[in-house]
């Protein structure tokens, strides 16, 4: 059975950092890209970022690059989320994704699997 | 590429059918996924490349469309059925959703 569990939300300042980890099991983790997405209280899913297989691409929603970094272990099945300079309008529940390949030329996919959420405040 | 999604809410009476709309601001083949959000559980892919049905989504679950104009159709309503719908399009980063449809019970 295919599990993602995330961690390391909370509340944190503006201008700080906090750093959100996503353990799977239950498939071969270093065979799928992954991705992050998240959901702003009341508001609908948007994608943050995504990291291919075996970590060598990375892709990000212009609001985060340069702020965010998505990263990898295969050794030990855990996606991760750097973030950085915070922002209020970055408070929300990040979901991590599995997501599979759309097609045999696209780089991109869809999310098969997701994880319950993590919450992730930033307020002074 | 922008997703426009319509209605934002739909009530409807269990064994109804209702259908969904989702418009790309651009041609996408047949690259769109339907996603189910329900409270307290894991959000749900229902269906992919357009029409696919993922693996354990109830056969009263139809997508079509392709290019700019897509529907999700769901046929004779169920108690479980209602939640939240997501369209989200894969032909391009960045991977955008649509604006979500809440269905309720009338």
């Amino acid at each position: 059975e295919v599990q993602l569990v995330e961690s390391g939300g909370g509340l944190v300042q503006p201008g700080r950092s906090m750093k959100l980890s996503c353990a799977a099991s239950g498939f071969t983790f270093n065979n799928y890209d992954m991705a992050w997405v998240c959901q702003a209280p009341k508001k609908g899913l948007e994608w943050v970022a995504t990291i291919s297989y075996d970590g060598s691409s990375t892709y990000y929603r212009d609001s985060v690059k340069g702020r965010f970094t998505i990263s990898r272990d295969n050794a030990k099945s855990t996606l991760y989320l750097q973030m950085d300079s915070l922002r209020s309008e970055d408070t929300a529940t990040y979901y991590c994704a599995r997501q599979t390949e759309g097609g045999l030329y696209l780089l991109t996919g869809y999310f098969d699997f997701w994880g319950p959420g993590t919450m992730a405040t930033v307020s002074s | 590429v922008q997703m426009t999604q319509s209605p934002s809410y739909l009530a409807a009476s269990p064994g109804e059918s209702v259908s969904i709309s989702c418009k790309a601001s651009k041609s996408i083949s047949n690259n769109l996924a339907w996603y189910q959000e329900k409270p307290g559980k894991a959000n749900k892919l229902l269906i992919h490349s357009g029409s696919t049905l993922q693996s354990g989504t109830p056969s009263r679950f139809s997508g079509s469309g392709s290019g700019t104009d897509f529907t999700l159709t769901i046929r004779s309503l169920e108690s479980e059925d209602f939640a939240v719908y997501y369209c989200q399009q894969y032909n391009e980063y960045p991977l955008t959703f649509g604006s979500g449809t809440k269905l309720e019970i009338k």
